[in-house]
Protein backbone atom coordinates (compact mmCIF):
# COMPACT_ATOMS: atom_id res chain seq x y z
CA UNK A 1 0.00 0.00 0.00
CA UNK A 2 1.81 3.28 -1.33
CA UNK A 3 2.00 5.42 1.62
CA UNK A 4 1.80 9.57 0.01
CA UNK A 5 4.45 10.10 -2.77
CA UNK A 6 5.87 13.64 -3.56
CA UNK A 7 8.20 14.70 -6.66
CA UNK A 8 10.70 15.99 -7.33
CA UNK A 9 12.49 15.13 -4.05
CA UNK A 10 14.80 18.13 -4.31
CA UNK A 11 14.72 21.32 -6.85
CA UNK A 12 16.96 24.40 -7.64
CA UNK A 13 15.04 27.34 -9.26
CA UNK A 14 16.15 31.28 -9.43
CA UNK A 15 14.21 34.34 -8.29
CA UNK A 16 11.33 34.91 -10.65
CA UNK A 17 10.91 31.44 -12.02
CA UNK A 18 8.35 28.99 -11.61
CA UNK A 19 7.97 25.54 -10.26
CA UNK A 20 5.40 22.84 -10.06
CA UNK A 21 4.98 19.99 -7.45
CA UNK A 22 3.29 16.94 -7.30
CA UNK A 23 1.52 14.72 -5.07
CA UNK A 24 -0.09 11.28 -4.81
CA UNK A 25 -2.24 10.65 -2.48
CA UNK A 26 -2.26 7.60 0.42
CA UNK A 27 -4.59 4.96 -1.64
CA UNK A 28 -8.21 5.61 -0.55
CA UNK A 29 -7.40 9.21 0.29
CA UNK A 30 -9.66 12.07 -1.42
CA UNK A 31 -8.19 15.21 0.54
CA UNK A 32 -5.11 16.74 -0.29
CA UNK A 33 -2.98 19.35 1.69
CA UNK A 34 -0.25 21.56 1.13
CA UNK A 35 2.33 22.68 3.56
CA UNK A 36 5.76 24.62 3.64
CA UNK A 37 7.91 24.30 6.60
CA UNK A 38 11.22 26.24 6.81
CA UNK A 39 14.00 26.01 8.39
CA UNK A 40 13.79 25.12 12.72
CA UNK A 41 9.83 25.80 12.35
CA UNK A 42 6.53 23.53 11.82
CA UNK A 43 4.73 22.66 8.96
CA UNK A 44 2.60 26.04 7.63
CA UNK A 45 -1.01 25.34 6.07
CA UNK A 46 -1.30 26.73 2.24
CA UNK A 47 -4.17 25.09 0.96
CA UNK A 48 -6.43 22.36 0.95
CA UNK A 49 -8.38 20.40 -2.15
CA UNK A 50 -11.21 18.00 -2.63
CA UNK A 51 -13.25 17.14 -4.82
CA UNK A 52 -10.64 19.10 -6.69
CA UNK A 53 -11.66 22.37 -5.36
CA UNK A 54 -9.86 24.08 -3.17
CA UNK A 55 -11.72 24.35 0.21
CA UNK A 56 -9.33 25.98 2.77
CA UNK A 57 -6.41 28.61 1.71
CA UNK A 58 -3.86 29.81 4.81
CA UNK A 59 -2.45 32.96 4.66
CA UNK A 60 -0.35 32.47 1.31
CA UNK A 61 -0.59 35.48 -1.38
CA UNK A 62 -1.94 34.42 -5.08
CA UNK A 63 1.47 33.16 -6.42
CA UNK A 64 0.89 29.85 -4.51
CA UNK A 65 -1.74 27.96 -6.30
CA UNK A 66 -2.99 24.32 -6.99
CA UNK A 67 -4.75 21.81 -8.69
CA UNK A 68 -6.36 18.53 -8.19
CA UNK A 69 -7.10 15.87 -10.36
CA UNK A 70 -9.97 13.60 -10.96
CA UNK A 71 -7.70 10.63 -9.29
CA UNK A 72 -6.97 12.86 -6.38
CA UNK A 73 -3.39 13.67 -7.07
CA UNK A 74 -3.01 17.40 -6.80
CA UNK A 75 -0.35 20.31 -7.75
CA UNK A 76 1.63 22.73 -6.03
CA UNK A 77 2.27 25.62 -8.51
CA UNK A 78 4.31 28.53 -7.04
CA UNK A 79 5.00 31.85 -9.44
CA UNK A 80 7.49 34.51 -9.48
CA UNK A 81 9.72 32.56 -7.16
CA UNK A 82 11.51 34.90 -4.05
CA UNK A 83 13.97 33.79 -2.22
CA UNK A 84 12.04 33.57 1.32
CA UNK A 85 9.71 30.59 -0.61
CA UNK A 86 12.69 28.48 0.10
CA UNK A 87 11.63 25.11 2.12
CA UNK A 88 10.61 22.32 2.62
CA UNK A 89 6.87 21.60 0.71
CA UNK A 90 5.18 18.74 2.50
CA UNK A 91 2.20 17.30 0.50
CA UNK A 92 -0.37 15.90 3.09
CA UNK A 93 -3.24 13.27 2.44
CA UNK A 94 -6.46 11.98 4.84
CA UNK A 95 -10.20 10.97 4.35
CA UNK A 96 -13.01 13.20 4.41
CA UNK A 97 -15.13 11.94 6.63
CA UNK A 98 -17.84 13.63 8.17
CA UNK A 99 -18.64 11.26 11.01
CA UNK A 100 -15.05 11.53 12.39
CA UNK A 101 -11.62 13.55 12.35
CA UNK A 102 -8.98 11.47 10.79
CA UNK A 103 -5.21 12.23 10.77
CA UNK A 104 -3.14 13.71 7.70
CA UNK A 105 -0.16 11.46 6.28
CA UNK A 106 2.82 13.44 5.05
CA UNK A 107 5.05 12.25 2.46
CA UNK A 108 8.81 12.91 2.52
CA UNK A 109 8.74 16.78 0.50
CA UNK A 110 10.25 18.81 -1.86
CA UNK A 111 13.04 20.15 -0.86
CA UNK A 112 13.14 23.74 -2.96
CA UNK A 113 16.00 26.08 -3.17
CA UNK A 114 15.89 29.51 -4.40
CA UNK A 115 19.05 30.74 -6.17
CA UNK B 1 -0.60 33.91 14.26
CA UNK B 2 0.90 31.29 16.22
CA UNK B 3 -2.15 29.33 18.03
CA UNK B 4 -0.13 26.35 18.06
CA UNK B 5 3.19 26.06 20.42
CA UNK B 6 5.92 24.22 21.47
CA UNK B 7 8.15 26.11 24.04
CA UNK B 8 10.95 23.55 24.65
CA UNK B 9 12.98 23.42 21.11
CA UNK B 10 14.98 20.06 22.61
CA UNK B 11 14.59 17.18 25.51
CA UNK B 12 17.35 14.85 26.38
CA UNK B 13 15.89 11.99 28.62
CA UNK B 14 17.95 8.71 29.48
CA UNK B 15 16.95 5.16 27.94
CA UNK B 16 13.56 3.21 29.96
CA UNK B 17 13.20 6.61 31.54
CA UNK B 18 9.66 8.70 31.09
CA UNK B 19 9.71 11.34 28.20
CA UNK B 20 7.36 14.16 28.33
CA UNK B 21 6.68 16.40 25.17
CA UNK B 22 4.32 19.40 25.83
CA UNK B 23 2.44 21.48 23.60
CA UNK B 24 -0.17 24.90 24.38
CA UNK B 25 -2.48 26.06 21.77
CA UNK B 26 -4.55 29.39 22.00
CA UNK B 27 -7.69 28.64 20.09
CA UNK B 28 -10.84 27.35 22.09
CA UNK B 29 -12.54 26.33 19.15
CA UNK B 30 -9.68 23.60 18.44
CA UNK B 31 -11.91 20.08 18.13
CA UNK B 32 -9.00 17.64 17.41
CA UNK B 33 -4.82 17.29 18.38
CA UNK B 34 -2.57 15.23 17.30
CA UNK B 35 1.43 14.06 17.35
CA UNK B 36 3.84 13.49 14.91
CA UNK B 37 7.36 12.36 14.71
CA UNK B 38 9.65 13.61 11.99
CA UNK B 39 13.14 11.69 11.26
CA UNK B 40 15.39 13.99 8.59
CA UNK B 41 15.30 13.27 5.51
CA UNK B 42 11.51 12.53 5.98
CA UNK B 43 7.98 13.39 5.66
CA UNK B 44 6.18 13.64 9.27
CA UNK B 45 4.81 10.60 11.04
CA UNK B 46 1.42 10.24 12.43
CA UNK B 47 1.76 9.21 16.01
CA UNK B 48 -0.81 9.72 18.03
CA UNK B 49 -4.24 11.47 18.21
CA UNK B 50 -6.99 12.72 20.67
CA UNK B 51 -10.68 14.59 20.11
CA UNK B 52 -11.60 17.69 22.28
CA UNK B 53 -14.30 15.33 23.95
CA UNK B 54 -11.86 13.51 25.73
CA UNK B 55 -8.78 13.72 28.43
CA UNK B 56 -6.53 10.48 27.58
CA UNK B 57 -5.40 8.53 24.82
CA UNK B 58 -3.34 5.62 24.84
CA UNK B 59 -1.74 3.60 22.08
CA UNK B 60 1.30 1.17 23.66
CA UNK B 61 3.92 3.09 24.76
CA UNK B 62 2.14 6.68 23.91
CA UNK B 63 -0.27 8.62 25.86
CA UNK B 64 -1.19 11.95 25.05
CA UNK B 65 -3.32 13.99 27.45
CA UNK B 66 -5.63 17.09 26.95
CA UNK B 67 -6.02 19.84 29.44
CA UNK B 68 -9.09 21.85 28.05
CA UNK B 69 -9.08 24.68 30.53
CA UNK B 70 -5.70 25.47 30.29
CA UNK B 71 -5.25 24.69 26.45
CA UNK B 72 -2.55 22.29 26.88
CA UNK B 73 -1.89 18.73 25.70
CA UNK B 74 1.17 16.57 26.37
CA UNK B 75 2.71 13.64 25.09
CA UNK B 76 4.25 10.89 27.28
CA UNK B 77 6.39 8.61 26.23
CA UNK B 78 7.28 5.23 28.59
CA UNK B 79 9.49 3.50 28.23
CA UNK B 80 11.77 5.85 26.15
CA UNK B 81 13.66 4.19 23.59
CA UNK B 82 17.09 5.77 21.18
CA UNK B 83 14.55 4.55 18.30
CA UNK B 84 11.96 7.61 19.66
CA UNK B 85 14.60 10.00 18.89
CA UNK B 86 13.26 12.44 16.69
CA UNK B 87 11.27 15.82 16.18
CA UNK B 88 7.90 15.85 17.65
CA UNK B 89 5.19 18.26 16.45
CA UNK B 90 1.73 18.98 17.77
CA UNK B 91 -1.02 19.54 15.55
CA UNK B 92 -4.41 20.82 16.40
CA UNK B 93 -7.93 21.34 14.04
CA UNK B 94 -11.35 22.68 14.27
CA UNK B 95 -14.23 20.59 14.21
CA UNK B 96 -13.88 21.36 10.04
CA UNK B 97 -10.84 19.13 10.67
CA UNK B 98 -9.55 21.14 7.60
CA UNK B 99 -7.22 23.33 8.42
CA UNK B 100 -4.36 22.02 10.68
CA UNK B 101 -1.67 24.02 12.93
CA UNK B 102 1.40 22.99 13.65
CA UNK B 103 4.10 23.69 16.65
CA UNK B 104 7.29 24.27 16.07
CA UNK B 105 9.10 21.05 16.72
CA UNK B 106 10.32 19.67 19.72
CA UNK B 107 13.51 17.44 19.13
CA UNK B 108 13.88 14.68 21.36
CA UNK B 109 17.21 12.46 22.16
CA UNK B 110 16.84 9.65 23.74
CA UNK B 111 20.47 8.35 25.40
CA UNK B 112 21.24 4.83 25.77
Amino acid sequence: DAGVTQSPTHLIKTRGQQVTLRCSPKSGHDTVSWYQQALGQGPQFIFQYYEEEERQRGNFPDRFSGHQFPNYSSELNVNALLLGDSALYLCASSRTDFLGNQPQHFGDGTRLSIL
Amino acid sequence: DQQVKQNSPSLSVQEGRISILNCDYTNSMFDYFLWYKKYPAEGPTFLISISSIKDKNEDGRFTVFLNKSAKHLSLHIVPSQPGDSAVYFCAASGANFNKFYFGSGTKLNVKP
